[in-house]
């Protein structure tokens, strides 16, 4: 069955450094996409970066970089230089491989709480 | 360019009354949309999808139902609601050209009191 989980359920980290968050994933398709977001407390989901099985360079998206360890089945979210903004809720989660409907249904993990301190 | 619409922001229901939420999605054709339900603390999970018009997939067991009356608009309904059903609703839309990443509309809170 497909996983994503994240183990980490809050984080702080320092203005200006920077914060690794971890997720890993179980899946048997060959073809899938990672994906984080984040989720202030507003509520939206904002996509930030996305991570194809098949791309072998890690994403970057300015301040966010995915680190994709395959073999590991591993997809860090990496922030640098935080800011007092990147405080919210960040999400995994993780695109099955094509399926007959077309459906490309996402699979989240938990979640991990990111508070940014002055 | 695309937009989500989704409303209401806030909805407090009764238990045993009706429930509609819309969602539209404009400036794209033939999106594949779905919505997702998210307790407190908690991550999403997938109630329902939809490929086209009319064609909708349930994920999960439920008081819950969802119609694709038009291209562009997912609507989530229920003839009468539960305590159980009180949550964090997101409707999504993903471009059938795209990294197939979704975009999220803002949500919706439901308290079913």
């Amino acid at each position: 069955a497909q996983k994503i989980t994240q183990t980490q359920p809050g984080m702080f980290v320092q203005e200006k450094e920077a914060v690794t968050l971890d997720c890993t994933y179980d899946t048997s398709d060959q073809s899938y996409g990672l994906f984080w977001y984040k989720q202030p407390s507003s509520g939206e989901m904002i996509f930030l970066i996305y991570q194809g099985s098949y791309d072998e360079q890690n994403a970057t998206e300015g301040r966010y970089s995915l680190n994709f360890q395959k073999a590991r089945k591993s997809a860090n979210l990496v922030i640098s230089a935080s800011q007092l903004g990147d405080s919210a809720m960040y999400f995994c989660a993780m695109r099955e491989g094509l399926r007959v409907d077309s459906s490309y249904k996402l699979i989240f993990g938990s979640g991990t709480r990111l508070l940014v301190r002055p | 360019s695309q937009t989500i619409h989704q409303w209401p922001a806030t909805l407090v229901q009764p238990v045993g009354s009706p429930l509609s939420l819309e969602c539209t999605v404009e400036g794209t054709s033939n999106p594949n949309l779905y919505w997702y339900r998210q307790a407190a603390g908690r991550g999403l999970q997938l109630l329902f999808y939809s490929v086209g018009i009319g064609q909708i997939s349930s994920e999960v067991p439920q008081n819950l139902s969802a119609s694709r009356p038009q291209d562009r608009q997912f609507i989530l309904s229920s003839k009468k609601l539960l305590l159980s059903d009180s949550g964090f609703y997101l409707c999504a839309w993903r471009p059938q050209l795209a990294k197939n990443i979704q975009y999220f509309g803002a949500g919706t809170r439901l308290s079913v009191l």
